[in-house]
């Protein structure tokens, strides 16, 4: 089992350009979530994704879209990239909605910098 | 103010000593705790849920006290394997379902 795959590892993008970053679990989990870490900061919830078909807004989700494209499958969009998105990306999954005792599984994460 | 707060530290201790972190939470309807252990560059790992009644796993301890709304994490024995990034992780389901992470408690086990 690989867990929680995430493409690319490092980007640059210049202002303006557009990308997205890959996620995928191979643990049968129906929720999968993205969020990105800032120096100084907790990891902050961007988009997240309950089950197949479904997604939310998380606490920070301007800029950003998501897509569920299937159950093993999450992936996260910047449209026009700003130098304020740079940040190291973190997909993770659970098997439900997060609640007592059911972890978040992460990926290795994706550093992005945005010049 | 943050809604789940820690104390940075960084925390620099001898190996077999005992450090302990607390977290506080300020939405009196958060329902589940998390610790969370996160090495230099890397993602963050399940240490473990806490409960209600406190739960203990091998040199860990975590407990819960609703009434003070804080969490605190015990590790005795430290070990320099123990060195990394100690979160703090609340959830709630009120306006939406909310993972709430606190910045973070460096450890430095020193040899």
């Amino acid at each position: 089992n690989a867990g929680v795959t995430q493409t690319p590892k490092f980007q640059v993008l210049k202002t303006g350009q557009s990308m997205t970053l890959q996620c995928a679990q191979d643990m049968n989990h129906n929720s999968m979530y993205w969020y990105r870490q800032d120096p100084g900061m907790g990891l902050r919830l961007i988009y997240y994704s309950a089950s197949e078909g479904t997604t939310d807004k998380g606490e920070v989700p301007n800029g950003y879209n998501v897509s569920r494209l299937n159950k093993r499958e999450f992936s996260l969009r910047l449209e026009s990239a700003a130098p304020s998105q740079t940040s190291v990306y973190f997909c993770a999954s659970s098997e439900r909605e997060v609640g007592a005792g059911r972890r978040q599984y992460f990926g290795p994460g994706t550093r992005l910098t945005v010049t | 103010r943050k809604e789940v707060e820690q104390d940075p530290g960084p925390f620099n201790v001898p190996e077999g000593a005992t450090v302990a972190f607390n977290c506080t939470y300020s939405n009196s309807a958060s329902q589940s705790f998390f610790w969370y252990r996160q090495d230099c560059r890397k993602e963050p790992k399940l240490l473990m849920s806490v409960y209600s009644s406190g739960n203990e796993d091998g040199r860990f301890t975590a407990q819960l006290n609703r009434a003070s709304q804080y969490i605190s994490l015990l590790i005795r024995d430290s070990k320099l394997s123990d060195s990394a990034t100690y979160l703090c992780v609340v959830t709630r389901n009120t306006g939406g379902f909310k993972t709430i992470f606190g910045a973070g408690t460096r450890l430095f086990v020193k040899a």
